[in-house]
C-alpha cells in the first residue's frame, strides 16, 4: 500500500516549452502533497506545498509563475514547468501525506521525474 | 533555523560491519525524524522514523538513536550488506508544517 506514482518518469524538451508532471497517490487520499527538486548528488529541496482545493505555498526563491502547481483532487497534483530553460533541468520528486496520517506523519515519495531541457 | 546537518558525506563499510550516520538539528520545534534511503534515479524510500519522546527505535537491521538534549540523532545499519549501498538522508518536520527538511545525504558503499 501507500504507492505514489509520477508521470512521466523522464522528459526531454526544448527550451521555451512547458512541461507538466503528474503526481498520483494510487491507494490513498492525500490532502497534502509536496514537490521537491534534486540536483545531481545533492539533497532534496522543497519547492512547494500543495493542499487539495487551495493554492500552493511556495518556498522562498521558487518562482510561482515558473512552477505552476495544481492540486485538484485528493489523489492528483501536477507541476507545470513553464517556459523551461536548461537551468530547470533537474530531478523533480513529489511526496504525499495520507489524509489519515495522524501521528505517523509518514510521507510517501514518488519515483521522480527527470527533466532535461535542451 | 530549519537546517539539518548530516555527516559523514560518504562512508565505506565492509560487508557485515556497522554503518553509522549522524544528524544534528537546531530547531526544537521539530518533532518527527525519518530516515530515507535513495538509490540512483529513484525516489526516497522511508526506512525508519522516530519522535523525540523515544530514545531508540529498532526495525530489523536499522536502529535510530535519538538524543533530545544534544539535538542529535543517528542511523545504525547492522550487518551491512552490498545491497545497502545507497544514499541515506535524515530529515525532520514539525507540527503545522509537515514538509521535510532534509540533511545533505550520505553515500554509503558496502564492500563485499
Amino acid at each position: 500500500g501507500a504507492v505514489v506514482s509520477q508521470h512521466p518518469s523522464w522528459v526531454i524538451c526544448k527550451s521555451g516549452t512547458s512541461v507538466k508532471i503528474e503526481c498520483r497517490s494510487l491507494d490513498f487520499q492525500a490532502t497534502t502533497m509536496f514537490w521537491y527538486r534534486q540536483f545531481p548528488k545533492q539533497s532534496l529541496m522543497l519547492m512547494a506545498t500543495s493542499n487539495e482545493g487551495s493554492k500552493a505555498t511556495y518556498e522562498q526563491g521558487v518562482e510561482k509563475d515558473k512552477f505552476l502547481i495544481n492540486h485538484a483532487s485528493l489523489t492528483l497534483s501536477t507541476l507545470t514547468v513553464t517556459s523551461a530553460h536548461p537551468e530547470d533541468s533537474s530531478f523533480y520528486i513529489c511526496s504525499a501525506l495520507p489524509r489519515t496520517s495522524g501521528a505517523t506523519d509518514t510521507q510517501y515519495f514518488g519515483p521522480g521525474t527527470r527533466l532535461t531541457v535542451l | 533555523q530549519q537546517q539539518v546537518k548530516q555527516s559523514p558525506q560518504s562512508l565505506i563499510v565492509q560487508k557485515g560491519g556497522i554503518s553509522i550516520i549522524n544528524c544534528a538539528y537546531e530547531n526544537t520545534a521539530f518533532d518527527y525524524f525519518p530516515w530515507y534511503q535513495q538509490f540512483p534515479g529513484k525516489g526516497p524510500a522511508l526506512l525508519i522514523a522516530i519522535r523525540p519522546d523515544v530514545s531508540e527505535k529498532k526495525e530489523g537491521r536499522f536502529t535510530i538513536s535519538f538524543n533530545k538534549s544534544a539535538k542529535q540523532f543517528s542511523l545504525h545499519i547492522m550487518d551491512s550488506q552490498p545491497g545497502d549501498s545507497a544514499t541515506y538522508f535524515c530529515a525532520a518536520s514539525m507540527a503545522g508544517r509537515r514538509a521535510l527538511t532534509f540533511g545533505s545525504g550520505t553515500r554509503l558503499q558496502v564492500q563485499p
